[in-house]
């Protein structure tokens, strides 16, 4: 199976603009996850989608937000972007089978904004 | 809160030394832990999962729910166990996961 793409790979906006990242779960995997990792905070949980629904998220701003696609695909946008949302974007997605709950990662979204 | 805490930033140990990773979480309900890695120029991967109580390439973990620790183990390093490894925390059969701020591990030969 292909594994999870993550498009654009790289991104450079201008303050105050805003950006929408995609995300291509593995076939058959229902579950989107976010998070977005910086050297000073690590890895933060952004949200997650189920079926086109959000069941978690994490304590980010109203900027953040995301929704998911009848065909799993998740986008995640974030308006009037500030310098501090440079970051990598990563998105996981899982299948939920089994007794484990384990996440495939994408290689990320790289965002700078100047 | 709920957190999940790595107190060494790098370790750096020679070849054949053994390793260990710690890993330290507050939570109070019924956590399942795991350990991801992620290899230069690779994506973040799972490495081994608490309730499988695997080894994997050579690593093991045993979550200890006494001391809320998950310490990653290896009896003999390797070059190639160069990598970043982060533990993380989920709870309470959620669908997030909990990440800790990762450890560098530097393998010299």
């Amino acid at each position: 199976k292909a594994g999870v793409t993550q498009t654009p790979r790289y991104l450079i906006k201008t303050r105050g603009q805003q950006v929408t990242l995609s995300c291509s779960p593995i076939s058959g995997h229902r579950s989107v996850s976010w998070y977005q990792q910086t050297p000073g905070q690590g890895l933060q949980f952004l949200f997650e989608y189920f079926s086109e629904t959000q069941r978690n998220k994490g304590n980010f701003p109203g900027r953040f937000s995301g929704r998911q696609f009848s065909n799993s695909r998740s986008e995640m946008n974030v308006s009037t972007l500030e310098l501090g949302d440079s970051a990598l974007y990563l998105c996981a997605s899982s299948s939920l089978a089994g007794v484990s709950y384990e996440q495939y990662f994408g290689p990320g979204t790289r965002l700078t904004v100047t | 809160a709920q957190r999940v805490t790595q107190p060494e930033k790098l370790l750096s140990v020679f070849k054949g030394a053994p390793v260990e990773l710690k890993c330290n979480y507050s939570y109070s309900g019924s956590p399942e832990l795991f350990w991801y890695v992620q290899y230069s120029r690779q994506r973040l991967q799972l490495l081994l999962r608490h309730i499988s109580r695997e080894s994997i390439k050579g690593f093991t973990a045993d979550l200890n729910k006494g001391e809320t620790s998950f310490h990653l183990k290896k009896p003999f390093a390797q070059e190639e166990d160069s990598a970043m490894y982060y533990c993380a925390l989920r709870m309470d059969s959620s669908y997030k996961l909990i990440f800790g701020s990762g450890t560098r591990l530097l393998v010299r030969p």
